[in-house]
């Protein structure tokens, strides 16, 4: 059991728009730490996709982004492409675990 | 550009030791401002986070609770490179182990991974 809670699907179809939650509590999102998201496309490893909230790296469309509120944060994605298949996380600190945790992943099929 | 090169046996023995190397090119492990992790992903625990290793005038390390008795990470800086081991292995380890650096809390580059199998 994941200490942040994603729900585990989430489908849309293209160009819809789509949010992926993730939930925490009060020693970690709640707490005030950061949230990031990852995108895992099969057979990969994660590729950073939000970092802080709302940041972008380089190279990531601006359909994805970031927001929090309380001791949640959301992942949307706008104008879904079939290219956005893939596996999601978010990830944050936790100060009663003294680390990080992670969401247990929201596998995105696009219709 | 950075990258992150695994190495490591991909079968170790129950109560025996798992290691990893991970060899860094494009940075350097002392550098101050990034912190060297080790993160595994199974279907049954999903992404997990073990452990760091970190310079900021010294070395620092930081391990999961869940296997704080049992890792070690260490960098190596004649290398370049950094390395995991988690002693007494049991099944419930097997996973496929990612090498992460990482800078103010989120994971910038990933290793390859290294599928893990825990089995006599």
């Amino acid at each position: 059991q994941s200490v942040l809670t994603q729900p585990p699907s989430v489908s849309g179809a293209p160009g819809q728009r789509v949010t992926i939650s993730c939930t925490g509590s009060s020693s970690n999102i709640g707490a005030g730490y950061d949230v990031h998201w990852y995108q895992q496309l099969p057979g990969t490893a994660p590729k950073l996709l939000i970092y802080t909230y709302n940041n972008r790296p380089s190279g990531v469309p601006d359909r994805f982004s970031g927001s929090k509120s309380g001791t949640s944060a959301s992942l949307a994605i706008a104008g879904l492409q079939a290219e956005d298949e893939a596996d999601y996380y978010c990830q944050s600190y936790d100060s009663s675990l003294s680390g990080w945790v992670f969401g247990g992943g929201t596998k995105l099929t696009v219709l | 550009q950075v990258q992150l090169q695994q190495s490591g046996p991909g079968l170790v023995k129950p109560s025996q030791t798992l290691s990893l190397t991970c060899v860094i090119s494009g940075d350097s492990v002392s550098t101050n401002s990034v912190a060297w992790n080790w993160i595994r992903q199974s279907p049954s625990r999903g992404l997990e986070w073990l452990g760091r290793t970190y310079y900021r005038s010294k070395w620092y390390n930081e391990y999961a609770v869940s296997v704080k008795s049992r890792i070690t990470i260490n960098p190596d800086t004649s290398k370049n490179q950094f390395s995991l081991q988690l002693n007494s292995v049991t099944p419930e380890d097997t996973a496929v182990y990612y090498c992460v650096r990482a800078k103010d809390g989120y994971c910038l580059n990933w290793g390859q991974g290294t599928l893990v199998t825990v089995s006599s």
